[in-house]
């Protein structure tokens, strides 16, 4: 089945613990993509990925990091995370960048 | 850059009429134009999408019509269903190639 797997569906976490969520795909899409929603805010672009080893920023990049070392896993880092990162996240991929997405089933952080 | 608004951040409409959905855009040169289907506590998911070479798109009760001089694309749901109650995001993409996010309009089906 085609689909964006992303893990862990909820994490609680605290100030400052480093932590992971992966992100991964199995189309062979090109392109890939992390957002954050919050209430109020609609999806907000954190990081894109247009191919393998190809990274850049979005709308709201300060407090994340990415890599893309391969072109199936796109995980999402936060060094450190604060309660401001507290948030909805979802991955998405597509073949390229001006093609539908899909999107992961989400990933629901709380940093306390 | 880009810039994409969307009306009404809330409609609601009784089951079995239409529910219209408008964006504008700001930059002449975007292409490509879908929409996303958020039902509460789920993933968005693409319903329909258009590029700039059409003016309009079906999928049996869902539209999607593009006037690129006025800037602004609408999604027409048509016979409106209580499945059809979520979020709708509208896009555009941009120069970089990213998709610029609508706001988002919550659709309220009454019975």
């Amino acid at each position: 089945e085609a689909q964006v797997t992303q893990n862990p569906r909820y994490l609680i976490t605290v100030t400052g613990k480093k932590l992971t969520v992966t992100c991964s795909q199995n189309m062979n899409h090109e392109y890939m993509s992390w957002y954050r929603q919050d209430p109020g805010l609609g999806l907000r672009q954190i990081y894109y990925s247009m191919n393998v080893e190809v990274t850049d920023k979005g709308d709201v990049p300060e407090g994340y990091k990415v890599s893309r070392k391969e072109k199936r896993n796109f995980p999402l880092i936060l060094e450190s995370p604060s309660p401001n990162q507290t948030s909805l996240y979802f991955c998405a991929s597509s073949l390229y960048s001006n093609y539908g997405y899909t999107f992961g089933s989400g990933t629901r952080l709380t940093v306390v | 850059g880009e810039n994409v608004e969307q009306h009404p951040s809330t409609l609601s409409v009784q089951e079995g009429d239409s529910a219209v959905i408008k964006c504008t855009y700001s930059d002449s040169a975007s292409n490509y134009f879908p929409w996303y289907k958020q039902e509460l506590g789920k993933r968005p998911q693409l319903i329909i999408d258009i590029r700039s070479n059409v003016g309009e798109k079906k999928d049996q009760r869902i539209a999607v019509t593009l006037n690129k001089t006025a800037k602004h694309f609408s999604l027409h749901i048509t016979e409106t269903q209580p499945e059809d109650s979520a979020v709708y995001f509208c896009a555009a993409m941009d120069s970089n190639y990213q998709l610029i996010w609508g706001a988002g309009t919550k659709l309220i089906i009454k019975p």
